[in-house]
């Protein structure tokens, strides 16, 4: 299993600003990746990041928007640029473990609220 | 309160009724589900997990089913408790993405003591 922690938990930001959220997890992994999940709804995957790589965004998202950075196995940053009321989500990141099985864990995300 | 799940189908059972969340995924070449239950405030949690060449896989208190003619999923849990009451996703992998998920609507489950 992987524990994982995000920082912040929560916060409330003007538009315009940006904000980075945190992703620590207790031991090295590969694959990490942040996803979306708007009010109400599911979880959208928006970037995989690995580490010596760049991340791969998904459609709809893009790195001007969404900068991520992935300085070691254990940690990652996900930043969310110039922010609109559209952008308030919860943002979560999750890794991916191979063995013993193939599971991903989530951390307990970030709640962004953009006023 | 918490704004996940706020406008997700919703199913209200009573405490130790079995319940059954259905789920309809997209990608007929897909060839890994899992289910997650998401509590107010948490990120997903792994429940139960199927590959393509079964049709069910049993755990504790749940099972899940696939039916991969209509590409449909269901979670039963058996005598549902309280501490059930959390949102359901099912999850698909993509073949061309490993480990990249695609994840269904989502459930509500409501459990009245």
């Amino acid at each position: 299993s992987a524990v994982i922690s995000q920082k912040p938990s929560r916060d409330i930001c003007q538009r315009g600003t940006s904000l980075t959220i945190q992703c620590q997890v207790d031991s090295q992994v590969t694959m990490m990746f942040w996803y979306r999940q708007q009010p109400g709804q599911s979880l959208t995957l928006i970037a995989t990041a690995n580490q010596g790589s760049e991340a791969t965004y998904e459609s709809g998202f893009v790195i001007d928007k969404f900068p991520i950075s992935r300085p070691n196995l254990t940690f990652s940053t996900l930043t969310v640029s110039n922010m609109s009321p559209e952008d308030s989500s919860i943002y979560l990141c999750s890794v991916a473990i191979t063995s013993p099985y193939n599971e991903q864990f989530f951390g307990p995300g970030t709640r962004l609220t953009v006023l | 309160g918490e704004s996940v799940g706020l406008h997700l189908p919703t199913l209200s059972v009573q405490e130790g009724d079995n319940s059954i969340i259905n789920c309809a995924y997209s990608n007929s070449a897909s060839d890994y589900f899992i289910w997650y239950k998401q509590e107010s405030g948490k990120g997903p949690q792994f429940i139960i997990d199927i590959r393509s060449n079964m049709d069910k896989r049993q755990g504790q208190r749940v099972t899940v089913l696939l039916n991969k003619t209509v590409k449909h999923l269901s979670l039963q849990i058996a005598a549902t408790q309280p501490g059930d009451s959390a949102v359901y996703f099912c999850a698909e992998e993509l073949l061309e993405g490993f480990q990249k998920l695609v994840f269904g609507t989502g459930t509500r489950l409501l459990v009245s003591p």
